[in-house]
């Protein structure tokens, strides 16, 4: 595998359930993010991860819980989710002494 | 507050033409300024990227023109082709802040045959 990697590609949920979507990275970067994707919005920084560390969270709701177990692998646990939830995942890595964020295809998620 | 905005919102050229997208920003601490390329069922990847010490960057068929005054920078995609079928986004973003990238809405390119 080579870049940014996310799994599932595609999921579909109810609002009760829990899901984790997953990033891998391959770029020995050290920065990850995620991003929300919706149609006629700019994309929405949610969470940025520095060396694992939490240095952003832009006033995303608990039921989006991030997890950074090292620098390669980012994880975004939901839980109780709603239908407006529904949008494009993208995960993102960074060198920190770039500004080029290298993006992954996305997980298309859908709340029922 | 939209604090990069793109224009148009969708774009129609025909094979060969050029296609312009425009993008206003309003925060003067700016200093990066990428273009994004995304199609369909894939994540945005970098197509050009400049800094506001030069006022056009040029990587083969897509040139990047900055007008620091005006705060704007457009992209330009000579001899458009089908291939350059996508949506792109502008965004800008400023050291210290976690390099954090102010997205435009993005254009949606569609270059007819």
């Amino acid at each position: 595998e080579t870049g940014v990697t996310q799994t599932p590609r595609h999921l579909v949920m109810g609002m009760t359930n829990k899901k984790s979507l997953k990033c891998e990275q391959h770029l020995g970067h050290n920065a990850m993010y995620w991003y929300k994707q919706s149609a006629k919005k700019p994309l929405e920084l949610m969470f940025v991860y520095n060396f694992k560390e939490q240095t952003e969270n832009n006033s995303v709701p608990s039921r989006f819980s991030p997890e950074c177990p090292n620098s390669s692998h980012l994880f975004l646990h939901l839980h109780t989710l709603q239908p407006e939830d529904s949008a494009l995942y993208l995960c993102a890595s960074s060198s920190l002494d770039t500004d080029t964020q290298y993006f992954g295809p996305g997980t298309r998620l859908t709340v029922l | 507050q939209q604090q990069v905005k793109q224009s148009p919102q969708s774009l129609i050229v025909q094979k060969g033409g050029i296609s312009i997208i425009n993008c206003a920003y309003e925060n003067t601490a700016f200093d990066y300024f990428p273009w994004y390329q995304q199609f369909p069922g894939k994540g945005p990847a970098l197509l050009i990227a400049i800094r506001p010490d030069v006022s056009e960057k040029k990587e083969g068929r897509f040139t990047i023109s900055f007008n620091k005054s005006a705060k704007q920078f457009s992209l330009h995609i000579m001899d458009s082709q089908p291939g350059d079928s996508a949506t792109y986004f502008c965004a800008a973003s400023r050291a210290g802040n976690n390099r954090k990238l102010i997205w435009g809405l993005g254009t949606s390119l569609a270059v007819n045959p």
